[in-house]
């Protein structure tokens, strides 16, 4: 199976940088994602790591170390409209059977921008 | 652009009620799946149909079943509801079950079970 590990709450003021880290424990691996919801609004996808390395989107970018089974999600310049949960999710290999194909979602950070 | 539309947004159910929750997505799709999240547990996959016909259970299936009506549409439903069933349920879709495309949720539905 897959477990991931993210905090639970991040803080930070209104144009700082902030990094969300994710930690994970998979059978194998395909893939480490991240969404962004608002209260009570929808996930929407933010990013996509197959490989190491950072994938940089905007003013948001990603990072994944598959040897150290770890990944984060980096904010700059941050904005009001920034404060909602993030999750990492993640995607096993095409050889998993069943649900352990599916993508599995962490519990989510719940990021606040403060003025 | 609707993207991924659920039906109802809302919903109270007294337990031993049953209900179906209906999702369809217009992306023209081949992969569908319910999840449920609860207060700090993330979102968790209940049954999923990577294609058109095809059906599997995810992580918590018990209580609930699914149909797979035609590519567009894919309805859960709870049979004999249970206060432990209250929650928000999203719909989402992907172009492939195995691809690393990104997954588009609807809006969820609040469903409470008294």
């Amino acid at each position: 199976g897959q477990s991931l590990e993210q905090p639970s709450e991040v803080t930070a003021v209104e144009g700082a940088i902030v990094q969300i880290n994710c930690t994970y424990q998979t059978s194998g691996f395909y893939g480490l994602s991240w969404y962004q919801q608002h209260d009570g609004g929808a996930p929407t996808f933010l990013s996509y790591n197959a490989l190491d390395g950072l994938e940089e989107t905007g003013r948001f970018s990603s990072f994944l170390s598959r040897s150290d089974s770890y990944g984060y999600l980096l904010l700059q310049e941050l904005q009001m409209k920034d404060s909602a949960s993030y999750f990492c999710a993640v995607r096993p290999p095409a050889l998993s059977s069943g649900s352990a194909r599916q993508l599995t979602f962490g519990s989510g950070t719940q990021l606040t921008v403060l003025p | 652009n609707a993207g991924v539309t659920q039906t109802p947004k809302f919903q109270v159910l007294k337990t031993g009620q049953s209900m179906t929750l209906q999702c369809a997505q217009d992306m023209n799709h081949n992969s569908m799946y319910w999840y449920r999240q609860d207060p700090g547990m993330g979102l968790r996959l209940i049954y999923y149909s990577a294609s058109e016909g095809t059906t599997d259970k995810g992580e918590v299936p018990n209580g609930y079943n699914v149909s797979r009506l035609n590519k567009r549409e894919f309805s859960l439903r709870l049979e004999s509801a249970a206060p432990s069933q209250t929650s928000v349920y999203f719909c989402a879709s992907s172009e492939r079950a195995l691809s690393n495309t990104e997954a588009f949720f609807g809006q969820g539905t609040r469903l409470t079970v008294v």
